[in-house]
């Protein structure tokens, strides 16, 4: 079943500009993680937070984790057009089966 | 170059056919996956196996099989029972302590 469901379904931003994406679940989780795909291509693992953390930085990623409301939001700052490709979150609930929402796609402009 | 290969990149079914789309792994990992992928969804979980010779129902395995006789690879066939095959196919595999997956590049089944 799909646990994760992001927000928005889409969207367009300029070069340099930050993108902000959201998760919502339903049930409990030991730990959310965002996915990366290019267009035709598998998925590549971004960032793991854990359901006792509440924010995680990688580069030019920051994720936070509000487990009281059940969402999670992937911001990406300073954008580039390699930045173009859908993000997926996925829920683990302790059985190291990923639960992955719909996704957002985002489309960066030069 | 360790990673997870996927064969082929594009697979075609006939009618009534059954088809096996292949996944391979280096990365000397325990638990493997298999996910379909319809346009502009996400993934959902077909198969799954956390050890050799064993493999879980996911949440759309009907019409799908798979083996998994050795732990380098997770085959999946799609019978001719599944009437609605066409999709991108997605395998992954996990080191369980780390806890993320790693996707291959996927198989993009179509029906002619």
């Amino acid at each position: 079943s799909q646990q994760g469901e992001e927000d928005p379904q889409a969207l367009s931003i300029q070069e340099g500009e930050n993108a902000t994406m959201n998760c919502s679940y339903k049930t409990s989780i030991n730990n959310l993680q965002w996915y990366r795909q290019n267009s035709g291509r598998g998925l590549v693992h971004l960032i793991l937070i854990r359901s006792n953390e509440r924010e995680k930085h990688s580069g030019r990623l920051r994720v936070t984790l509000d487990t009281s409301k059940k969402s999670s939001s992937l911001l990406i700052t300073a954008s580039r057009a390699a930045d173009t490709a859908s993000y997926f979150c996925a829920t683990d609930a302790w059985d190291y089966k990923l639960s992955f929402g719909a996704g957002t796609t985002v489309t960066v402009r030069a | 170059d360790g990673g997870i290969t996927q064969s082929p990149k594009y697979l075609f079914r006939k009618e009534g056919q059954n088809v096996t789309l292949s996944c391979e792994q280096n990365l000397n990992h325990d638990a493997m996956y298999w996910y379909r992928q319809d346009p502009g969804q996400g993934l959902r979980l077909i198969y799954y196996s956390q050890i050799v010779n064993d493999f879980q129902k996911g949440d759309i395995a009907e019409g799908y099989s798979v083996s998994r006789e050795k732990k380098e690879s997770f085959p999946l066939t799609v019978t001719s029972a599944q009437k609605n095959p066409t999709a991108f196919y997605l395998c992954a595999s996990t080191d369980t302590e780390q806890e993320t997956q790693y996707f291959g590049p996927g198989t993009r089944l179509l029906v002619l």
